[in-house]
This record gives C-alpha cells, structure tokens and sequence, in this order.
C-alpha cells in the first residue's frame, strides 16, 4: 500500500508554538499532500509537493519531503486556536493514478 | 472563490433503501472523485470518473454503488440498497489535472438505522 501513515496521531501545544507533523509512505509517489479537517467538516486542501521538490511554503505552512526516506513533515509556525484541526497527508502514485490515497492523520490541538 | 457543493448535508435512510448523493463539482474541472470516512478513521477512496466514465474505483465500491453525470454540472453516488456499515460521511471531490490538489465538498453525512 502507498498510504500515508501520520506521526504523532495526536498533539497538544500551547498557542504560539510550531507544530510538526510527519508522514511516511510506502511507494514511489508523484506528489504528497496535506489537508486540514475541522472536526466533523470538509476536508482543505493546504499545500502540494511534488516528487522532485524538497521543501515549499505557503503562509505559516512549511512542508518537506524526502523521498529517500518515503516521508513529509508538514510543520505549522506560530501556532493558533484556529489551527486546532486533524491533518491528514495524502499522496498520488503516479500521473498515470489520478486518486489520492490518505492516511489516518493527526489531531492537532492547541490550548490556549 | 469555486466551491464544490453537496447535497444533502446530513440523509437518514433506512436499510435497504436507496440513496442518491449530489455534487455540483467545480465547473471548469475534469476529475470527479467520491471518498468516504467512517467515524473517527481515515478517508478512503471510492471512485474516480472522467470522460464520463469511471477511471478508477476501490474494492469498497461494489454493485451496490453506481456514479453518473445526468448533466454537464451534477455528479451522483448512488447506493443502491443501504447497509449499516454505508453509515460515513462521504465526500466528492473535483480536480482540474488528476491527482493534483482537490477541492473537496463539505459532505454528507449518511446514517443507516
């Protein structure tokens, strides 16, 4: 299976900390991503990486990958309430694949 | 900014009856999926559609299920006779470009008593 397994499967930190949060996969993929689910809600999409770039940004989102060791780190800089959500990783195989396959995710909580 | 919209946002169905799910995906976007995730698991994937027809789709997905397109803008999740185990929230889902980042409704969530 490619699915992503995420790391910690729960977090809690104080407001204004960074929260960092790994996925480690199985197959070669053509790109990973990362989403946020409110409890209960829809799932957004954050940020997409593609096999042959090693880090991007968006906002107060950083993420990484490393295909060599088959995982991402999605890190969220200066932590708030509203970032209190699960965050999943998701990866597509190749561009041949046009599913995504998830995988359990982390909940991420931040007290305040 | 676009939306991918669902309808209903929450269906009670008895067992054995048939559901039909709305999505209105995105206009311009090509690549239609439908997801489901059981209470406190992971998302799992359905079925992925283009060129009106099906591209792709999971073991969960069997004769039970069916998908459409009627029209250039609604696609359908049809379950044809319901089982408590079909209770999730599910979830479509379009893309432009397969497999890059969807945009994902807010879903809906099905209870089968």
């Amino acid at each position: 299976s490619q699915q992503g397994e995420e790391d910690p499967q729960a977090l809690s930190i104080q407001e204004g900390e960074n929260a960092t949060m790994n996925c480690s996969y199985k197959t070669s993929i053509n790109n990973l991503q990362w989403y946020r689910q409110n409890s209960g809600r829809g799932l957004v999409h954050l940020i997409l990486i593609r096999s042959n770039e090693r880090e991007k940004h968006s906002g107060r989102l950083r993420v990484t990958l490393d295909t060599s060791k088959k995982s991402s780190s999605l890190l969220i800089t200066a932590s708030r309430a509203a970032d209190t959500a699960s965050y999943f990783c998701a990866t597509q195989s190749s561009n041949r694949d046009d599913k995504i396959i998830f995988g359990k995710g982390t909940r991420l909580h931040i007290l305040p | 900014e676009p939306e991918v919209t669902q309808t209903p946002s929450h269906q009670v169905t008895q067992m054995g009856q048939e559901v039909i799910l709305r999505c209105v995906p995105i206009s311009n976007h090509l690549y239609f999926y439908w997801y489901r995730q059981i209470l406190g698991q992971k998302v799992e994937f359905l079925v992925s559609f283009y060129n009106n027809e099906i591209s792709e789709k999971s073991e969960i997905f069997d004769d039970q299920f069916s998908v459409e397109r009627p029209d250039g803008s609604n696609f359908t999740l049809k379950i044809r006779s319901t089982k408590l185990e079909d209770s999730a929230m599910y979830f479509c889902a379009s893309s432009e470009a397969g497999g890059d980042g969807y945009t994902f409704g807010s879903g809906t969530r099905l209870t089968v008593v």
